[in-house]
């Protein structure tokens, strides 16, 4: 039962284009989204997130959009650098619950 | 302001040992998490804990894992009798509170291997 789905295990782009990296999800009861970056052998890193209140927020180069009524969400990130390779997770979280359900993750991979 | 520590960062038993595996969370943060990762997979919720309590539980497996969070020292990590399946990547967050918009903060994770 994959709430949490990432259908892209991987994804190459060129250095200086826009990223994006897409996440599908079952639950309407998810009211707070979250993309996470890791690098092997660390443990993720918080990069943004979104209420479910919100369709967009941005920080930086990066930028989230939420589609409540499709289900979905995006993180777009522009211009995409080197430093970017890495494994994105897309999270969420329940109402009225503190856990987070990941997805399976995208292979971020930045090409010169 | 150090983050999220875990130890071991390696761990091998052998089936039927038993595992430990410690998570001091960031200094001001009294929540914490156990997510476990399976290869090619993402990160699994199994537990939540606050000092001297178990809040949510609903990840961990019934039969011998067990975890708590002491009103001194880290929050632990028990396994009881490994088998192969339980070879993972466990990672620790701990966030400053409940409620959203607390993201939670990962340690670095402890790999876990069962010969």
């Amino acid at each position: 039962d994959q709430q949490v789905k990432q259908n892209s295990p991987s994804l190459s782009v060129q250095e200086g284009r826009i990223s994006i990296l897409n996440c599908d999800y079952t639950n309407s009861m998810f009211d707070y989204f979250l993309w996470y970056k890791k690098y092997p052998a660390e443990g993720p890193t918080f990069l943004i997130s979104i209420s479910s209140i919100k369709d967009k927020n941005e920080d930086g180069r990066f930028t989230v959009f939420l589609n409540k009524s499709a289900k979905h969400l995006s993180l777009h990130i522009v211009p995409s650098q080197p430093g970017d390779s890495a494994v994105y997770f897309c999270a969420a979280s329940p109402q009225g619950a503190q856990k987070l359900v990941f997805g399976q993750g995208t292979r971020l991979t930045i090409n010169p | 302001n150090a983050g999220v520590m875990q130890n071991p960062r390696h761990l091998v038993r052998r089936r039927g040992q038993e595992a430990r595996l410690r998570c001091s969370p960031m200094k001001g943060h009294s929540h914490v998490y156990w997510y476990r990762q399976l290869p090619e997979e993402g990160l699994k919720f199994m537990v939540y804990l606050q000092k001297e309590n178990i809040i949510d539980e609903s990840g961990m497996p019934k039969e011998r894992f067990s975890a708590e969070f002491p009103k001194e020292g880290p929050s632990i990590l028990r396994i009881q009798q490994v088998v192969r399946g339980d070879s993972a990547a466990y990672f620790c967050a701990s966030s400053p509170g409940a409620g959203t918009p607390y993201e939670q903060y990962f340690g670095p994770g402890t790999r876990l291997t069962v010969t």
